[in-house]
């Protein structure tokens, strides 16, 4: 079936820096990828829609300087958290359109100290 | 966005049906009905989607009311590896953008 690669798995970075996170399909296109964010115990909350070769649409509330996406191909898309702080700590996950469904990525574990 | 009710858990046997229920009374006529799970620290997964006829496939069985204002999801057999959380999710087209709710937490007993 098909897969989403997400990288890295987690990553813990210092108050101030910024950290790159990776969503690649490995089998198919993605035109369309989604980025999530979910906190402990809670559900996962929408971020962003990543579409291939043009801006990134945030959901409200979703700083886009804070949280830059790129999707430069049509099996990558990124996204930087940048000047990341404490707050921004919390597990992202990204998806990918497919034919019938959504494939997810396994998540980052993102730390600031 | 329509919105979907679901218990926040349940629990069951190994080895016994499983029956997870969602209402979505405000559905529309475009709406399909998603079921994905999520393991502990892992991204969700597929499970299985319908719009409006009964669905089966290899994980498990979607069955949806005749005014589409409920669905179950049908779990044969629960293994040990089917506790997760199952969220019910309402979506315009087969693979669109989903807007995930709290989900419910299911347990299995050995």
């Amino acid at each position: 079936g098909a897969v989403v690669s997400q990288h890295p798995s987690w990553v813990i970075c210092k108050s101030g820096t910024s950290v790159k996170i990776e969503c690649r399909s490995l089998d198919f296109q993605a035109t369309t990828m989604f980025w999530y964010r979910q906190f402990p115990k809670q559900s996962l909350m929408l971020m962003a829609t990543s579409n291939e070769g043009s801006k990134a649409t945030y959901e409200q509330g979703v700083e886009k300087d804070k949280f830059l996406i790129n999707h430069a191909s049509l099996t990558l898309s990124t996204l930087t958290v940048t000047s990341a702080h404490p707050e921004d700590s919390s597990f992202y996950i990204c998806s990918a359109r497919g034919l019938e469904k959504l494939f997810f990525g396994s998540g980052t574990q993102l730390s600031v100290l | 966005d329509a919105k979907t009710t679901q218990p926040n858990s349940m629990e069951s046997n190994e080895e016994e049906p499983v029956h997870l229920p969602c209402n979505h009374s405000t559905i529309s006529g475009t709406d399909y009905i998603h079921w994905y799970r999520q393991l502990p620290s892992q991204g969700p997964e597929y499970v299985i989607h319908g719009l409006t006829s009964n669905v089966n496939n290899r994980m498990a069985s979607l069955a949806i009311a005749e005014d589409r204002k409920s669905s179950t999801l049908i779990l044969h057999r629960a293994t040990l590896r089917d506790a997760a959380v199952y969220y019910c999710i309402l979506g315009t087209g087969a693979n669109s953008k989903l807007t995930f709710g709290k989900g419910i937490t299911l347990s299995v007993r050995p």
